[in-house]
Order: C-alpha cells, then structure tokens, then sequence
C-alpha cells in the first residue's frame, strides 16, 4: 500500500531554516510527479512546490519562490523541502503528495511552526 | 483570494442531496478536464474524491458525483450522510491557485 510519511516540522524562529523529508513506500517512487502542499491553520490548502519525476521539471508558488528548494533522491525514494528565510506566514502543516494534476496520495503531515 | 470560487458552507439533511460549486475561468476550469475534488476531515490529511471532472477512484462511494458546465465544476453528493461532513476542495491545476477556498459541509 503507498505510504507517504513526513518528517523534519517543529518549531522555528523568523529567518531560520528547516528541511521536511518524505518517505515513500508502496510504488515507484521514479515514475511518480511529487508535491508538497501546505495547509496555514484553519485555512485552505495552498500547493507550495512540485517536481517532475526525474526532477528535470520544478514549480515553486510565489509565496516560497527563492526561499524553498524541493528536491527528490530516487535511490532512496525520498522527496525534500529545504526552507530558508522562514516567516510567521509559512507556519502550517506539510503534506508530501503523490503527483501533480490529481493527488492520489498524502501523507499525514508535519507541522511547521514559526515563531519567536 | 482564491482564484477558484467555491460556497464557503452548504448543508443538507441525512438522505438529502447537495452540490458544492466551484468556479473559475476558461483557462483552468473551463478549458480542461482536470477538476479534482478532496474531502478532508477535521485533523485528517485531504482524501481524493473525484478527479478528470467526473471520475471517481477506486473505492469512492458512487453517492459523490463531479461534473462540469462551462467555467464552473460541481461535485454532487447523494443520499448524505453524517460521515460526509467535511471541508471540501476543488482543484485546477492549470489554474493560477490551484486549490479552491474549501467548502464546509454540515449535515443537520
């Protein structure tokens, strides 16, 4: 059964960085679209960052352009969120999500929580 | 603001039938077959309920329906039960926001 399980959230000051980590199980994790998406509290959904399946192909939203990075390791079927320049505003939780047109899978989420 | 609109609440009773709404523009909604709905329980991860507009995933009750007419999509849920009460969200991905504001459904 896919399992997509998150990792890396806690609690940060304003500027700090931290990087989420995404274990996939299940299927193969090379042919698939990743995504991370992102949920402020009780707010909607917001995708944050995508990337192709050989990682030749990366969309970033406007809110995380140039402060996030996403990045995959096929060999370890793990997907990466490296986050610099944090801000009250990225506080929320981060799902790991199989692919990019339609989300078939999420993970549970970790929580990401910027404060002083 | 979300450039998908979507009902910020609707409600039905047990046995009744609803639609959520959402609507966008001829670059995302209107000019592709790529709707997906989510449910999302309270503290729970989304849940894929409908994708391509009008197909549903394996294991999905056929009481959840999705179609489309123009810019706009609706995701029909019939014979409503309390488990259905949940947020609900359409999603574009050609659109600038791909997700839509979420719907909130209560059943009385």
């Amino acid at each position: 059964q896919v399992q997509l399980v998150e990792s890396g959230g806690g609690l940060v000051k304003p500027g700090g960085s931290l990087r989420l980590s995404c274990a996939a199980s299940g299927f193969t994790f090379s042919d698939y679209y990743m995504s991370w998406i992102r949920q402020a509290p009780g707010k909607g959904l917001e995708w944050v960052s995508y990337i192709s399946s050989s990682g030749s192909t990366i969309y970033y939203a406007d809110s995380v352009k140039g402060r996030f990075t996403i990045s995959r390791d096929n060999a370890k079927n793990s997907l990466y969120l490296q986050m610099n320049s944090l801000r009250a505003e990225d506080t929320a939780v981060y799902y790991c999500a199989r692919g990019r047109k339609v989300i078939g899978y999420w993970g549970q989420g970790t929580l990401v929580t910027v404060s002083s | 603001q979300s450039a998908l609109t979507q009902p910020a609440s609707v409600s039905g009773s047990p046995g009744q039938s609803i639609t959520i709404s959402c609507t966008g523009t001829s670059s995302d909604v209107g000019g592709y077959n790529y709707v997906s709905w989510y449910q999302q329980h309270p503290g729970k991860a989304p849940k894929l309920m409908i994708y391509d507009v009008s197909n549903r995933p394996s294991g999905v009750s056929n009481r959840f329906s999705g179609s489309k007419s123009g810019n706009t999509a609706s995701l029909t849920i019939s014979g409503l039960q309390a488990e259905d009460e949940a947020d609900y969200y359409c999603s574009s991905y050609t659109s600038s926001t791909p997700f839509g504001g979420g719907t909130k459904l209560t059943v009385l």
